[in-house]
């Protein structure tokens, strides 16, 4: 079982809408969660990360844990065409990163 | 990206010859890190290192291996280059271990193995 999961998308939403990101992870034991977000042809940098449960908010994005399903999201409020991108999410398991596949998100104009 | 570099951006090869990627770094940063990213398994870790001359595998190092001899420069090599090794390599480093860290991502060098 991988250790982090996502779905792939792609995901088209018009300019304006709530978008959400999700992954479900494997370990019970993973205590911090991170969103990292990649335009084309260039490396991912960091979003946001959050610790154990609950939410956390930054501008127009949340992210929030539920440790009992183990599942993570990330919220993006009033979208726009530059959020266009990848979105990843990661774990850290103790030694480093393992991070999703990404989820493609388009948002149209 | 400020402060990472990674050479060459572009590289076709061919079956069977050696390739050399480098990561160059002027942030000071004790930990780097190589991931390949390919469609559909996102980025898988390589090799890191934690240290001069101090590395370890990661999740698929079969057919990469890595020298750091310089805090400045890490250095991943594909022995004798397989198609399968066609990927996107990012190159990433961190100040220490943990999200208060976190990464910096190069932009990556796009290598085709034909």
């Amino acid at each position: 079982q991988k250790e982090v999961e996502q779905d792939p998308g792609p995901l088209s939403v018009p300019e304006g809408a709530i978008v959400s990101l999700n992954c479900t992870y494997s370990n019970s034991a993973f205590q911090y969660f991170m969103w990292y977000r990649q335009y084309s042809r260039k490396g991912p940098e960091l979003l946001m990360y959050t610790y154990s449960s609950g939410n956390k908010e930054d501008g127009r994005f949340t992210a929030q844990v539920d440790k009992s399903s183990k599942y993570i999201s990330l919220f993006i409020r009033d979208s726009q065409p530059s959020d266009s991108a990848t979105y990843l999410c990661a774990i850290d398991n103790g030694q480093n990163f393992v991070f999703g596949p990404g989820t493609r998100l388009s948002v149209l104009p | 990206d400020a402060g990472i570099t990674q050479s060459p951006r572009h590289k076709v090869t061919e079956t069977g010859t050696p390739v050399t990627l480098r990561c160059h770094q002027t942030e000071n940063h004790r930990y780097m890190y190589w991931y390949r990213q390919d469609p559909g398994h996102g980025l898988r870790l390589i090799h890191y290192s934690y240290g001069v001359k101090d590395t370890d595998k990661g999740e698929v190092s079969d057919g990469y291996s890595v020298s750091r001899s310089k805090t400045e420069d890490f250095l991943l090599t594909l022995e004798s280059a397989t198609s399968s090794q066609t990927s996107v390599y990012f190159c990433a480093i961190s100040e220490s271990t943990g999200v208060l860290y976190g990464y910096t991502f190069g932009s990556g060098t796009r290598l085709t193995v034909v």
